[in-house]
């Protein structure tokens, strides 16, 4: 069964600061890796996607990587700002179905 | 629509009721999931739709939980004799042929079983 873990559960930074969210997963045979925001109270929006022959994707100030061979996703936010703070998600597409990470809450203070 | 439609945003109801949520996927997309977010929590697996392909039902918790779709169209999850525990906020999302496609999500519909 896929098993993901994200580090840290919970992160406070001020306003510019770079940063890495970390997620890792127990089944390398995946189809591709999802990063997900959510807002209190809202629904997932996606904000990147990485097919499983791929190594990184980057939008923006975003930049996440995949190395299956160690299990792990990074999630990489360039001068974050206070609009950036939300809960990230890591998900994995198996066989079928997506499985999430239970999530990083980000907060950035301005 | 452009994107994943719930409805409605938010239910009240009482315990023992029935409910019924509704998702209108985005146009073509054959994929269709339902995922269930306590509050505090991440999200839980309820059941996939593939195309005409028998759906997926493992991560429904029990046998008051029901879902149905129509063609590649609108799904209905049903939940039946309500209890509290099933206060959540009840996540569609759709994604195009095949797997591994990117997810879209819906806004949720937020349930409250007093």
């Amino acid at each position: 069964k896929q098993e993901v873990t994200q580090i840290p559960a919970a992160l406070s930074v001020p306003e510019g600061e770079n940063l890495v969210l970390n997620c890792s997963f127990t089944d390398s045979a995946i189809y591709n890796l999802q990063w997900f925001r959510q807002d209190p109270g809202k629904g997932l929006t996606s904000l990147l996607l990485i097919q499983s022959s791929q190594r990184e994707q980057t939008s923006g100030r975003l930049n996440a990587s995949l190395d299956k061979s160690s299990g792990r996703s990074t999630l990489y936010i360039a001068a974050s700002q206070p609009g950036d703070s939300a809960t990230y998600l890591c998900a994995f597409t198996g066989f079928q179905k997506l499985v999430f990470g239970t999530g990083t809450r980000l907060l950035v203070s301005p | 629509g452009a994107g994943v439609s719930q409805s409605p945003s938010n239910k009240v109801t009482e315990k023992g009721k029935d409910v019924e949520l509704r998702c209108d996927p985005i146009s073509g997309h054959t994929a269709l999931y339902w995922y269930r977010q306590r509050l505090g929590q991440g999200l839980e697996f309820l059941i996939y739709f593939q195309g005409n392909s028998a759906p997926d039902k493992s991560g429904l918790p029990s046998d008051r939980f029901s879902a149905e779709r129509t063609g590649e169209s609108v799904s209905t999850l049903t939940i039946q004799r309500t209890q509290q525990e099933d206060s959540a906020v009840y996540l569609c999302a759709s994604s195009p042929t095949g797997v591994g496609r990117e997810l879209f999500f819906g806004e949720g519909s937020r349930l409250t079983v007093l």
